[in-house]
């Protein structure tokens, strides 16, 4: 298994602003990746983020709003840009070993937006 | 988009009692997970069902892998109130791409 911390857990954001979260795993995995969750809801993947390439994201979402970073196999960043209050969210990352089965998910940033 | 209907949407009982959870798709899927999340928490991994009908027990919790690997059920007996939590299927394709429910907030009232 691995363990995934992010950063903040929480933040109360002006719009126009941006914020970025940090997602770090305990151990190297192949994939990350980015979801957003409304509270109670399912989750929606934003992107897959690539390391040492470019995040693959899905329809919907794009790189200007938010990018993504993932300098190694531990480390991963998702930018919210330009915030409106329609990006209050709670936003997750999670890991995977790529060969299957099991993905393995961070506590989720909570942000709002006014 | 591989879209995975889960039902019921909501569910409050009464300990004790017994219930299941549906997960369906028109997609197969290679693999087929099963999360718990609680409030202010990430999705926690229950089990993982990849055989067509694969059957998996986790103490009172039973899960089922449909045999063409398009839809699941996760069965709970005697539910207690730390049942409680959002209950999330998500699919894996030939990609390892994960596709997830739409879920199933329980509510077990003591």
């Amino acid at each position: 298994s691995a363990v995934i911390s992010q950063k903040p857990s929480r933040d109360i954001c002006q719009r126009g602003t941006s914020l970025t979260i940090q997602c770090q795993v305990d151990s190297q995995v192949t994939m990350m990746f980015w979801y957003r969750q409304q509270p109670g809801q399912s989750l929606t993947l934003i992107a897959t983020a690539n390391q040492g390439s470019e995040a693959t994201y899905e329809s919907g979402f794009v790189i200007d709003k938010f990018p993504i970073s993932r300098p190694n196999l531990t480390f991963s960043t998702l930018t919210v840009s330009n915030m409106s209050p329609e990006d209050s969210s709670i936003y997750l990352c999670s890991a995977g070993s790529g060969q299957g089965n099991e993905q393995y998910f961070g506590p989720g940033t909570r942000l709002t937006v006014t | 988009t591989q879209l995975l209907e889960q039902s019921p949407q909501f569910l409050s009982i009464q300990e004790g009692e017994n219930l299941t959870v549906y997960c369906n798709s028109s997609s197969v899927f290679s693999s087929l997970q099963w999360y718990r999340q609680e409030p202010g928490e990430g999705p926690v991994l229950l089990v993982t069902v990849v055989t067509g009908g694969e059957v998996k027990k986790l103490k009172r919790l039973t899960f089922q892998f449909g045999d063409a690997r398009k839809d699941s059920s996760l069965h709970i007996t005697a539910a207690q109130p730390g049942d409680t939590g959002l209950y999330l299927c998500a699919g894996e394709d030939t990609g390892n791409q994960f596709y997830f429910g739409t879920g199933t907030s329980l509510t077990v009232i003591p």
